[in-house]
């Protein structure tokens, strides 16, 4: 049984680029939460996603947008990348919206 | 608002020796619980979690209670091994937003074991 896969594991951009990251959830799971984890920190919650619609965002800028797709994998998207965007990317997924959440392994992008 | 409140680390022990990790919250709902551990270059695993007061999570000799009267769920375990170092994250999820589950973390313990 797989667990949730994330692409790519690491990730250089410059500042000003955009930045796409993706996640698999766990098989038969349906809901799909991103994170932010800053070095030496605990995670942020950007935002949820469930039938393929946003459920609830955290305090991140519009900077930061996502997809659910019919299949219920996800894209993270990150335009117009500061050098604050630096961080590890957790993407959880779980059966249903109030379940608990089981995490990938995470993308770690680094901004020059 | 919602948040969660960790003993600062780092937390250092010889092998065999007793561990406890503070964490308490504050929420506004009816939290749910939980500890989860991340391995060196790893992503989060869940330990343990507890989903009503008065429950007791427990997973590979952790343990932690839902403490409802002094907003705790401290992490406990009786015997530490050289693999338990780790970074452990207390969190929770607050089910009164029934749009989406957020879940609040914790900052973090460093747990260093050695032998």
């Amino acid at each position: 049984d797989a667990g949730v896969t994330q692409s790519p594991t690491h990730l250089i951009k410059t500042r000003g680029q955009q930045v796409t990251l993706r996640c698999s959830p766990k098989s038969g799971h349906d809901t799909v939460s991103w994170y932010q984890q800053a070095l030496g920190q605990g995670p942020q919650f950007i935002f949820q996603y469930y039938e393929e619609e946003e459920r609830q965002r955290g305090n991140f800028p519009d900077r930061f947008s996502g997809h659910q797709f019919p299949n219920y994998s996800s894209e993270l998207n990150v335009n117009a990348l500061l050098l604050g965007d630096s961080a590890l990317y957790l993407c959880a997924s779980s059966l249903g919206v109030g379940e608990t959440q089981y995490f990938g392994p995470g993308t770690r992008l680094l901004v020059l | 608002g919602n948040s969660v409140t960790q003993m600062e680390g780092p937390v250092t022990l010889s092998e065999e020796a007793f561990l406890t990790i503070n964490c308490t919250y504050t929420a506004t709902g009816y939290p749910s619980l939980f500890w989860y551990v991340q391995y060196p270059g790893e992503g989060l695993q869940l330990l343990l979690k507890a989903t009503k007061a008065d429950d007791k999570g427990s997973n590979k000799g952790f343990e932690a209670t839902y403490r409802k009267e002094t907003t705790s769920f401290h992490l406990e375990k009786g015997s530490v091994q050289v693999s338990d170092s780790a970074v452990y994250f207390c969190a929770l999820s607050d089910r009164a937003n029934q749009a989406g589950t957020a879940l609040i973390f914790g900052k973090g313990t460093t747990l260093s074991v050695s032998s």
